[in-house]
This record gives structure tokens, sequence and C-alpha cells, in this order.
């Protein structure tokens, strides 16, 4: 299947913790993407990566690494995890011409 | 800051209804886009409206855009259960360093009864 995959689902750990998202997609784009969604659904850019360069970085604590080996893979990386970190964490992926984002299903990080 | 604002924040109606949803959004954009979010999905891409359009269509979906007045509408027609989500507008802004970047809106959540 086409798609955009994420890894873990779900992410229950404490705080102080270090863990990592993994994100893969398979559709030939060229821009990847980290989002954060709240417990509102408010959801918000984290990091934007095209070719491997990254190209957006909002204001996010430096807590959090992106690194993106390949243009197919993107991965999130978090160090000292902290309470207000729980959130939905969701990878998307998109080319240059269509414009449109597709997104992973989505990690579920608990803190506590 | 947030670019989107949409309304109605939820929005309750029987199948077979139509249904309107409207989003601002406040700095000039290069396209706009809408999603629609099942609960506990991730989000899935449904239409996007460039700054140079007015209408779109697909399948059942109708999307205007005004770009004088900032704002954008979503309309299902003849809605089923299967409809029922959180729809959300995103806006991509227009040149500069922003490319690529969406700015999404708080959602309406669409709950659509049998």
């Amino acid at each position: 299947d086409t798609a955009v995959s994420q890894t873990p689902k779900y992410l229950v750990t404490q705080m102080g913790n270090d863990k990592s998202i993994k994100c893969e997609q398979n559709l030939g784009h060229d821009t990847m993407y980290w989002y954060k969604q709240d417990s509102k659904k408010f959801l918000k850019i984290m990091f934007s990566y095209n070719n491997k360069e990254l190209i957006i970085n909002e204001t996010v604590p430096n807590r959090f690494s992106p690194k993106s080996p390949d243009k197919a893979h993107l991965n999130l990386h978090i160090n000292s995890l902290e309470l207000g970190d729980s959130a939905v964490y969701f990878c998307a992926s998109s080319s240059v011409e269509e414009g449109a984002q597709y997104f992973g299903p989505g990690t579920r990080l608990t803190v506590t | 800051s947030q670019q989107g604002e949409e309304d109605p924040q939820a929005l309750s109606i029987q199948e077979g209804e139509n249904a309107t949803m409207n989003c601002s959004y406040k700095t000039s954009i290069n396209n706009l886009q809408w999603y629609r979010q099942n609960s506990g999905r991730g989000l899935v891409h449904l239409i996007l409206i460039r700054s140079n359009e007015r209408e779109k269509h697909s399948g059942r979906l109708r999307v205007t855009l005004d770009t004088s007045k900032k704002s954008s509408s979503l309309l299902i027609t003849a809605s089923r259960a299967a409809d029922t989500a959180s729809y959300f507008c995103a806006t991509s802004n227009a040149g500069g360093t922003s490319y690529g970047k969406l700015t999404f809106g708080q959602g309406t959540i669409l709950t659509v009864h049998p």
C-alpha cells in the first residue's frame, strides 16, 4: 500500500526519558513534515524537510530533534520528555507539484 | 499564531441534509485546503483551492474561496453518517520561506445522525 506510516502508534513513557518516533513514506514525495496535535485538536507544524534538508523549524524546544536519513524517512527524537509533550504527533508528506499533504496515522505520546 | 478560524465549532445534522462549514484567515495565501479527520485517525486531504480560483467541486463537496474577505466555505451535500468527522481548513501562505507550511484552523466537528 502506498502511504505514510508511523511507529509506534502509542507511546507511554515517564518524564525525563528520551524517545523516538519513526516515519516513512513510499509516495515518492520530496517534502516531509512533523505536526503536533494537542488535546483540543489544534494542529501545529513543528518541522519540515525537503530532500533531507530542514526548511521549516517552528518555535520548538531544542529537546526535539528531527532527522532525515533519506527523503523517504523523517524521524523525531525527543529528549528529556515533559508532561506538556503529551499529544498526538503526525508525520506528513507532500510533493511540490501537488500541494496536498498526506498524513500518517499519528503517534499518541503520553508522558506520565 | 493561528491562521484559520472555523465556524461553527460543532455542527449536528440529519442524514441527507447539507452541511456548511466556514473558514476565515488573516494573511495572503497561495492555496487553501480542507482536510477530514475521523476520530483517532490521521488527516485526509479533501480538496485544494488555489488563490486564483473561486469555486471547486469534488463529488459531494463544494468549496468556495473569497480572497477579498479572506474566507472559504466547505459544503457537503446529501450528508451521510460516514461523513461524521472533524473538518479542518489549512492555508498555505504566499511566497517567502514558508514553502509547504500549512496553518490549520481549529476545526469543525460534524455529526451526521442516521
